[in-house]
């Protein structure tokens, strides 16, 4: 199975912050790669997809980046509807596995 | 829109059978240009991809991959109630879980997009 790692368990920002968020594959996923955002009691919502492109209705403050093993989800002027928890999800193998997630939590 | 529904028992003995099911509204779960798939998500495994259910002139059910549920699981489709179903046989404690269905477009190669939210599953006797 291709094991997803997100570095950071956790970080701590404040409102209007850039925020990056890192996430690695244990082999080349080429663009197969997802992120998700959850808040506390909800379902993952569906925020990037192929590693860049943005899902219909999300900010544009929100972008992805990467190819590869090496990916980045950056939130630009973070908004008190940002703090949540983030995962990585890669589709290039099955079966699909997610990273444990980043929660970025207030400053 | 497209919305997903699950709906489940809440909570189950050990080593009994967890059935789940997903009704899907806005789609078909005969579509060709979807996959309809299970996840859970537990404070122990994270968020854990199951399997899913996709047709293209016939079926395909893949749920043989997680280790965890490796022979335990089965998933279907039901195109009388245009839903999916999740069985989950001798289940144990570490079966206690949020239950996701998903579609995802095309195979799933690209994430996926919409999300049911969720049902709880206990297993204790």
């Amino acid at each position: 199975d291709i094991q997803m790692t997100q570095s950071q368990s956790s970080l701590s920002a404040s409102v209007g912050d850039r925020v990056t968020i890192t996430c690695r594959a244990s082999q080349s996923i080429r663009n197969h790669l997802s992120w998700y955002q959850q808040k506390p009691g909800k379902a993952p919502k569906f925020l990037i997809y192929a590693a860049s492109t943005l899902q219909s209705g999300v900010p544009s403050r929100f972008s992805g980046s990467g190819y590869g093993t090496e990916f980045t989800l950056t939130i630009t002027s973070l908004q008190p509807d940002d703090f949540a928890t983030y995962f990585c999800q890669q589709s290039y193998s099955p079966p699909w596995t997610f990273g444990q997630g980043t929660k970025v939590e207030i400053k | 829109q497209v919305q997903l529904q699950e709906s489940g028992p809440g909570l189950v003995k050990p080593s009994q059978t967890l059935s789940l099911t997903c009704a899907i509204s806005g789609d078909s779960v005969s579509s060709n240009s979807a996959a309809w798939n299970w996840i859970r998500q537990s404070p122990s495994r994270g968020l854990e991809w199951l399997g899913r259910t996709y047709y293209r002139s016939k079926w395909y059910n893949e749920y043989d991959y997680a280790v965890s549920v490796k022979s335990r699981l089965t998933i279907t489709p039901d195109t009388s109630k245009n839903q999916l179903s999740l069985q989950l046989n001798s289940v144990t404690p570490e079966d206690t879980a949020i239950y996701y269905c998903a579609r995802a477009p095309g195979y799933g190669d690209y994430g996926m997009d919409v999300w049911g939210q969720g049902t709880t599953v206990s297993v204790s006797s």
